[in-house]
């Protein structure tokens, strides 16, 4: 079955870096995203990766794929308070445009 | 609308009564997607629809939920008879489905349920 794990909380210094964890199970997933929740508001995509990729950066945001693990991390350099949110991440189902989410990590950021 | 539209943001009802949640995706997204939010929870997907294709109710919990869309418009999502543990934030997304990779998922602010 699809299923997508994350552990539940973070907790980071203002300027450390934070790293969110996820493992997934669809092998034949083509992309894995990384979707940001703040308070009472939708889920806003950060970031993608396409599966045949190991590493991608985007400003303070690396992402990492281990396929052979199926294990994907957002790391976040420099964290600041505005980043304090619930952090998603998904894959797709192969042939179809239905995404599986983790149970978000809410990420904590203080001074 | 520039972007995905939910109403009402919040409902309060009495277990037993039906309501009824509504999603105007953005406009010439053919793929609507249906998402429940528990409390602490991840998303679990509940409905999709594509086009004029028969929609995906795989995620649907149970009969008590429905859904209807017309053409590539306004969805409702429907739920009879509510019991509390249908509480949870009901989140909708659409997209320009077909394209890869699928940043085309936008979504809405939800709808906060809560069952008293």
């Amino acid at each position: 079955g699809e299923d997508v794990e994350q552990s539940l909380f973070l907790s980071v210094r203002e300027g450390d870096s934070s790293v969110i964890n996820c493992t997934y199970t669809d092998s034949s997933s083509t992309y894995l995203y990384w979707y940001k929740q703040e308070p009472g508001a939708g889920l806003q995509l950060l970031t993608y990766i396409f599966s045949n990729m190991d590493m991608k950066q985007d400003q303070r945001l690396t992402v990492l794929l281990n396929k052979k693990d199926k294990h994907l991390s957002l790391r976040i350099a420099d964290t600041q308070t505005g980043d304090s949110a619930i952090y998603f991440c998904a894959e797709s189902i192969s042939n179809t445009d239905k995404l599986i989410f983790g149970t978000g990590t809410r990420l904590q950021v203080f001074p | 609308g520039a972007g995905v539209s939910q109403s009402p943001s919040n409902k309060v009802t009495e277990k037993g009564k039906d309501v009824e949640l509504r999603c105007d995706p953005i406009s010439g997204h053919t793929a609507l997607y249906w998402y429940r939010q528990r409390l602490g929870q991840g998303l679990e997907f509940l409905i999709y629809f594509q086009g004029n294709s028969a929609p995906d109710k795989s995620g649907l919990p149970s009969d008590r939920f429905s859904a209807e869309r017309t053409g590539e418009s306004v969805s409702t999502l429907t739920i009879q008879r509510t019991q509390q543990e249908d509480s949870a934030v009901y989140l909708c997304a659409s997209s320009a489905a077909g394209q890869e990779p699928n940043y085309g998922y936008t979504f809405g602010s939800g709808t906060r349920l809560t069952v008293v």
